[in-house]
């Protein structure tokens, strides 16, 4: 069966660094996304990985191991509106995107 | 403004009626699908299209239809609500061809009482 699998909460201190991992079993893989999504809003795309490696974009930065089946998201120098909740997402081989449940990612003063 | 509008924005429905949806996109993608998020639960598929015309099943079909009579606009219909059926439905659209992921629109909150 297809798989993808991220922590459910996590808890981070305003001005800090955090990283939120997934890590995930597909049937075919064609990329893995990150996005975003605030309470009661929609979710926003963040970033792309195909190859391994890092992709930085500003504060946030994503990696992918494919031998792995592992990604993160690290989000540097946290502000009070980057709590919500973050979503994992790998493309499968018929270009369909199998979702994580997300993590929720509180910041604190 | 590019991008997919989804209608109503909200709505409370008394179980056993019927209810359709809307979606409709202005990007020209061929790929469109529709998704409920609850809580704990993340988004699951629902039903996708993947051009005009043609329509499948996702992870959750029971109880919903769609139909997909042009590249723009991509119903989902509840024949009989349930209560069970009471979440945020989210429609997206894509390329369909792996490039930019997918573009979501703003969710409908369901209940059904």
């Amino acid at each position: 069966g297809q798989n993808i699998d991220q922590p459910t909460e996590m808890t981070a201190t305003e001005g800090a660094i955090v990283q939120i991992n997934c890590t995930y079993q597909t049937s075919g893989f064609n990329g893995l996304f990150w996005y975003q999504q605030h309470a009661g809003e929609a979710p926003t795309f963040l970033s792309y990985n195909v190859l391994d490696g890092l992709e930085e974009k500003g504060r946030f930065s994503s990696f992918l191991s494919r031998s792995k089946g592992y990604s993160y998201l690290l989000l540097k120098e946290l502000q009070m509106k980057d709590s919500a909740s973050y979503l994992c997402a790998v493309m499968d081989s018929n270009y369909q995107l199998i979702w994580g449940a997300g993590t929720k990612l509180i910041i604190k003063p | 403004t590019a991008g997919i509008t989804q209608a109503p924005t909200s709505q409370i429905l008394a179980a056993g009626r019927s209810m359709t949806l809307r979606c409709t996109q202005d990007m020209r993608h061929n790929a469109m699908y529709w998704y409920r998020q609850d809580l704990g639960l993340g988004l699951r598929l629902i039903h996708y299209s993947n051009t005009a015309g043609t329509t499948g099943k996702g992870e959750v079909p029971d109880g919903y239809s769609v139909s997909r009579a042009n590249t723009d606009d991509f119903p989902l219909t509840l024949a009989s609500a349930v209560p069970s059926q009471t979440s945020v439905y989210f429609c997206a659209s894509s390329a369909g061809d792996g490039s930019g992921g997918y573009n979501f629109g703003s969710g409908t909150r369901l209940t059904v009482v």
